[in-house]
């Protein structure tokens, strides 16, 4: 139990599209997800938390113009990284919590974007 | 920013041998989670050791606490090629619910 899936697993797109990303809960009802941005060799930042039907709380530094978070659904987040450039090349990771966890988070495998 | 760090930043050991990792934070916690990744994959939660707790056992791991000195430990007897990955502790970060993530240990076990 508690699989959390992301998709596509790796894209690559030219420098000025938008690339969107999604996170789902296959087997529980995910009350927050959260989005994390990691860079090759290092930990995972915090990007945003998600709750279902309100808008995602992003974290400083990061623009929430830019990184569009929609959580749509209890099983369902997406990501979608506008105007894309180099520098968000990155490895996108989403993770849920289930709603009778407290404190445990269950992550997708990850997306791979590279901006060309 | 980060609030734990984990120590060692990279280990290698054989097979078959045990891996210590630490983990040092510096904020109150009501509790330390240790996960593990795999090269180019998620996170997988491995254990979850709360304020109150001193140890904690999960199969071949073991988890120990001390809130006085704000560290925690992650001991995996006689490991394995499979346990080849990167390990990290996360604490409470500052909104509901969130982590925060150390930098990490990686984790090389020789066959």
């Amino acid at each position: 139990g508690a699989v959390v899936s992301q998709h596509p697993s790796w894209v690559i797109c030219k420098s000025g599209t938008s690339v969107k990303i999604e996170c789902r809960s296959l087997d529980f009802q995910a009350t927050t997800m959260f989005w994390y941005r990691q860079f090759p060799k290092q930990s995972l930042m915090l990007m945003a938390t998600s709750n279902e039907g309100s808008k995602a709380t992003y974290e400083q530094g990061v623009e929430k113009d830019k990184f569009l978070i929609n959580h749509a659904s209890l099983t369902l987040s997406t990501l979608t990284v506008t105007s894309a450039h180099p520098e968000d090349s990155s490895f996108y990771i989403c993770s849920a919590r289930e709603g009778n966890t407290i404190y445990e988070q269950y992550f997708g495998p990850g997306t791979r974007l590279t901006v060309t | 920013s980060q609030q734990g760090e984990e120590d060692p930043q990279a280990l290698s050991i054989q097979e078959g041998e045990n891996a210590t990792m630490n983990c040092s934070y510096k904020t109150s916690i009501n509790n330390l989670q240790w996960y593990r990744q795999n090269s180019g994959r998620g996170l997988v939660h491995l254990i979850l050791i709360r304020s109150n707790e001193r140890e904690k056992h999960s199969g071949r791991l073991r988890v120990t606490l001390d809130t006085s000195k704000k560290s925690s430990s992650l001991l995996i007897t006689a490991s394995r090629a499979a346990d080849t990955a990167s390990y990290f502790c996360a604490t409470p970060g500052a909104g509901s619910y969130q982590l925060t993530f150390g930098k990490g240990t990686k984790l090389s076990v020789i066959p």
